[in-house]
């Protein structure tokens, strides 16, 4: 079952802050977050792989709520090189020790000088 | 980090015909996974490619629609069959470092349109 996003869309002016949102009606395990600029391949920010859990890249950091099914990840004093479609990803085992991700929908955040 | 080669990186296809995506892993890994991503859409798994095995395929999609190869740890085909201008997107191949719940590495995808 896909992710729900939140917001769809997001503009910022340089050094704003931002809360992208992200949330399951199934059983969370692990979150994952992509960043991908247009024309290019996603990349990986972090992986959350337990409840309450926080963790940081850049100025960028996230949480984890297990109890809630959901994630939020911040985006603190936003730069240019932050714009992008930011995808949570939540990952369920697929047999074995192997998982597979399901996406969101995506937030395009765009951040203007 | 996991470096992947895919190519071609676009092309323009007639309907009605096929078209082979390749991608290329720098270090062995287990399991290779081809998404698909229409433009400002959110990435859709296809299927997974373990090798050795048949791959596994997600609701929606058929192997006569996308047969899958995988021949060895480091490499892996998608063909896009038959195709229709429904079929006009992005397609990525995507690994995860190491086994088990870990970041997915992408190649730098596909960009097919069907005319």
């Amino acid at each position: 079952q896909q992710p729900v996003q939140s917001p769809q869309a997001v503009i910022l002016r340089e050094g704003e802050d931002a809360v992208i949102n992200c949330s399951s009606s199934k059983a969370l395990y692990s979150v994952h977050w992509y960043r991908q600029k247009h024309g290019e391949a996603p990349v990986f920010l972090m992986i959350l792989l337990k409840g309450g859990e926080q963790k940081g890249h850049e100025k960028i950091s996230a949480s984890f709520n297990e109890k809630k099914q959901q994630s939020s990840l911040y985006l603190t004093a936003s730069q240019l090189s932050y714009s992008g479609t930011y995808f949570c990803g939540t990952g369920e085992q697929s047999g074995g020790s192997n998982y597979k991700l399901t996406f969101g929908k995506g937030t395009l955040l765009t951040v203007n000088p | 980090s996991a470096v992947i080669s895919q190519k071609p990186s676009r092309d323009i296809c007639q309907r009605g015909t096929s078209l082979t995506i390749q991608c290329q892993v720098d270090s062995q890994v287990t399991m290779m996974f081809w998404y698909r991503q229409q433009p400002g859409q959110s990435l859709t798994l296809i299927a997974t490619a373990n090798q050795g095995s048949e791959a596994t395929y997600e609701s929606g999609f058929v192997i006569d629609k996308f047969p899958i190869s995988r021949p060895n740890l480091t490499f892996s085909t998608l063909t896009v069959s038959n195709m229709s201008p429904e079929d006009s997107s992005i397609y990525l191949c995507s690994v995860h470092r190491g086994v088990g719940n870990t970041e997915a590495f992408f190649g730098q995808g596909t960009r097919l349109t069907v005319v």
